[in-house]
């Protein structure tokens, strides 16, 4: 299986910061990685896929970047809206695996 | 527009079957390319996939509980049913299931609202 590992699992952020997730996978994934947004009770939203092409209707203050093993998920300027929990996924291979989320919490 | 619906049962016992099906809108799980996929979360946990099946009737599973789980197809119903046999108060969680497609990358792009299944001892 390939291991997605995340940092950090938490960070706390001011309104209008630059905030930036990491995600490492246990072996080269190519460009083959997502990330997602969930804010209690809701379900995850897909913000980017492919590394770094962002999904339909995702403010372009959310970027991704990276390839291989290493990637970056960063907001420009967070928004109050914004917090939440962030995951990392690749789909590589099967079995499909997330990261262990970061949820990114008011300063 | 794609939407997606889980529906099952809310409450199961240990050692029963839980059966729950995804309903789905605005695709064809008959296309090239197309997938749907099972993810669960238990409350205060992250997520965790268990299973796809694929246009092709490709199936996939998550091998720590591949002995448990059966994922089937029925494209006439708009429907992806996932079972997960010998439940344990451990499998409590959120079920979701998710559009998984080739236009992004075979990512999750569109979920249904979850279902929350409890298990009791």
């Amino acid at each position: 299986d390939i291991q997605m590992t995340q940092s950090p699992s938490s960070l706390s952020a001011y309104v209008g910061d630059r905030v930036t997730i990491t995600c490492r996978a246990s072996q080269s994934i190519n460009s083959y990685l997502n990330w997602y947004q969930q804010k209690p009770g809701k379900a995850p939203k897909l913000l980017i896929y492919a590394a770094s092409s962002l999904q339909s209707g995702v403010p372009s203050r959310f970027s991704g970047s990276g390839s291989g093993t290493d990637f970056a998920l960063s907001i420009s300027s967070l928004q109050p809206e914004d917090f939440a929990t962030y995951y990392c996924q690749q789909s590589y291979d099967t079995p499909r695996t997330f990261g262990q989320g970061t949820k990114v919490e008011m300063k | 527009q794609i939407t997606l619906k889980e529906s099952g049962p809310t409450l199961v016992k240990s050692t029963q079957t839980l059966t729950l099906t995804c309903t789905f809108t605005g695709f064809s799980v008959s296309t090239s390319g197309v997938g749907v996929g099972w993810i669960r979360q238990p409350p205060g946990k992250a997520l965790e996939w268990l299973a796809l099946i694929y246009w092709d009737d490709d199936k996939r599973y998550s091998p720590s509980l591949k002995n448990r789980l059966t994922i089937t197809k029925d494209s006439s119903k708009n429907q992806v049913v996932i079972t997960v046999a010998n439940m344990d108060p451990v499998d409590t969680a959120t079920y979701y299931c998710a559009h998984s497609g080739i236009n992004t990358s075979y990512s999750f792009d569109h979920w249904g609202q979850g279902t929350l299944v409890t298990v009791s001892s």
